[in-house]
């Protein structure tokens, strides 16, 4: 079965100091890994996702991750933090069993940015 | 488009009361999803459905029920509220994008059970 986990589940950064939230998947096959963003009091939003296209992904905001499949890795960084990027951030893969295309979900990281 | 809209935001209920959280889609997305958040433990799935007519259990089911009468609508229904239903429920519709299926959440329910 897929699984995902996020290391750290809280972050602190200072603002202008680079983001890294750390993301290892498990799955059998080619997987199709999401970033997604949820602020206090909100719903979840899509930041990126890979798709076997580029390794490299680009997301809104200025984030970006980098897929390497030796280090089964997915990880989130951004070069500059900034205030508004204080939120609890979630790793997920796609899984295909049972013939729906189900998201397995990290347990995430709250990322806390500080002036 | 409204995208996923959730109704209520917000409950509080009694153990053992019953209730429906209301999902609605207007993007005419084939598949939904209900997800339940908890601390530490990023979201579960509850239940899905990958059309009118046709759901299916996720990783934990059981005290909920679904039904998917329509394409927009997905309701989740607590038939005999617990302490250990107290969460925040995210319902979600997707389409394949791409090559990939992109979800779309709504803004959640917080439901408290005492």
């Amino acid at each position: 079965a897929q699984s995902v986990t996020q290391l750290g589940s809280h972050v602190s950064v200072s603002e202008g100091a680079l983001v890294l939230l750390r993301c290892n998947y498990s799955s059998s096959v080619p997987p199709y890994l999401f970033w997604y963003v949820q602020y206090p009091n909100q719903g979840l939003q899509l930041l990126l996702k890979y798709t076997s296209a580029a390794t490299l992904v680009k997301g809104i905001n200025g984030f970006e991750a980098e897929f390497k499949k030796s280090e089964t890795s997915f990880h989130l960084t951004k070069p500059s933090a900034h205030m508004s990027d204080a939120a609890e951030y979630f790793c997920a893969v796609s899984d295909s069993t049972g013939g729906y295309n189900k998201l397995i979900f990290g347990a995430g990281t709250r990322l806390a940015v500080h002036p | 488009n409204a995208g996923v809209t959730q109704t209520p935001k917000f409950q509080v209920l009694k153990t053992g009361q019953s209730m429906t959280l209301q999902c609605a889609q207007d993007m005419n997305h084939e598949y939904m999803s209900w997800y339940r958040q908890d601390p530490g433990m990023g979201l579960r799935l509850i239940h899905y459905s990958v059309g009118a007519g046709i759901t299916d259990q996720g990783e934990v089911p059981n005290g909920y029920n679904v039904s998917r009468s329509t394409t927009e609508d997905f309701p989740l229904r607590l038939l005999s509220a617990a302490p250990s239903q107290t969460s925040v429920y995210f319902c979600a519709s997707s389409t394949r994008t791409g090559g990939s299926y992109e979800q779309y959440f709504g803004p959640g329910t917080r439901l408290t059970v005492t």
